[in-house]
């Protein structure tokens, strides 16, 4: 079956730099989710999309955008990238991601994106 | 104020004891618990997750999971461990009082088996 996919896998990016992270969601699934995972901490939830529009906003500095495409695929734009931005990026993704009482689309996550800022 | 906590950080355990990784969390809402595992340098995997009825469930690799919304827990529990349950273990909460499902996360909990 057909995965979340991540990519690129692995990023070394120097201080004030930018990186774009990519995500590519499950077939049909209309809905992205970003979390940010330092090294030993858990994930934090860094943003959101369903249909194209950013659906809920967590921790997301504001030199982090994101958007989502009309194939459903979404990017995340770091720009004046810092030490501390050195991380896991993990990216899920659901069908409809409402929350509707009794019931719940499962998101699925990616491998995530490590990326390493010297 | 919406929390989760994993009171440990590690819990070290002999190959075929049982364990129970404990997770709390705080909320005036409706919630949906899971719990996630995570072998070094790889995803999220979804061990279980409790949305309605029964408290008791049961996920894979032999873990199941109890919901206590007196004591707003949610431990997981597994009778016999085997090395290669060894990972990190997150405890993740959807509150119910937002429109779209994005996950809390608890600080997670490293299960260290050994022979």
């Amino acid at each position: 079956a057909a995965g979340v996919i991540q990519s690129p896998r692995h990023l070394i990016k120097e201080k004030r730099e930018t990186a774009t992270l990519k995500c590519y969601p499950i077939p049909r699934h209309d809905t992205v989710y970003w979390y940010q995972q330092g090294p030993g901490q858990d994930p934090q939830f860094l943003i959101s999309f369903y249909e194209k529009m950013q659906s809920d906003k967590g921790s997301i500095p504001d030199r982090f955008s994101a958007q989502q495409f009309s194939d459903y695929h979404s990017e995340l734009n770091m720009s004046s990238l810092e030490l501390g931005d050195s991380a896991l990026y993990f990216c899920a993704s659901s069908l409809e991601g409402r929350t509707v009482l009794g019931s719940y689309n499962e998101q699925f996550f990616g491998p995530g994106t490590r990326l390493t800022v010297l | 104020a919406q929390s989760v906590t994993q009171l440990d950080s590690q819990v070290p355990v002999f190959e075929e004891a049982p364990v129970e990784l404990r997770c709390n969390y705080s909320s005036s809402v409706s919630v949906y618990l899971f719990w996630y595992v995570q072998y070094p340098n790889q995803g999220l995997q979804l061990l279980l997750k409790y949305l309605s009825g029964s408290t008791l469930v049961k996920g894979i690799n032999g873990f199941e999971a109890e919901f206590n919304k007196s004591q707003t827990s949610f431990h997981l529990r597994k009778p016999s461990v085997h090395i290669s349950d060894t990972a990190e273990y997150f405890c993740a909460v959807s509150f119910l009082n937002t429109g779209f499902q994005k996950l809390v996360f608890g600080t997670g909990t490293r299960l260290l088996v050994s022979p």
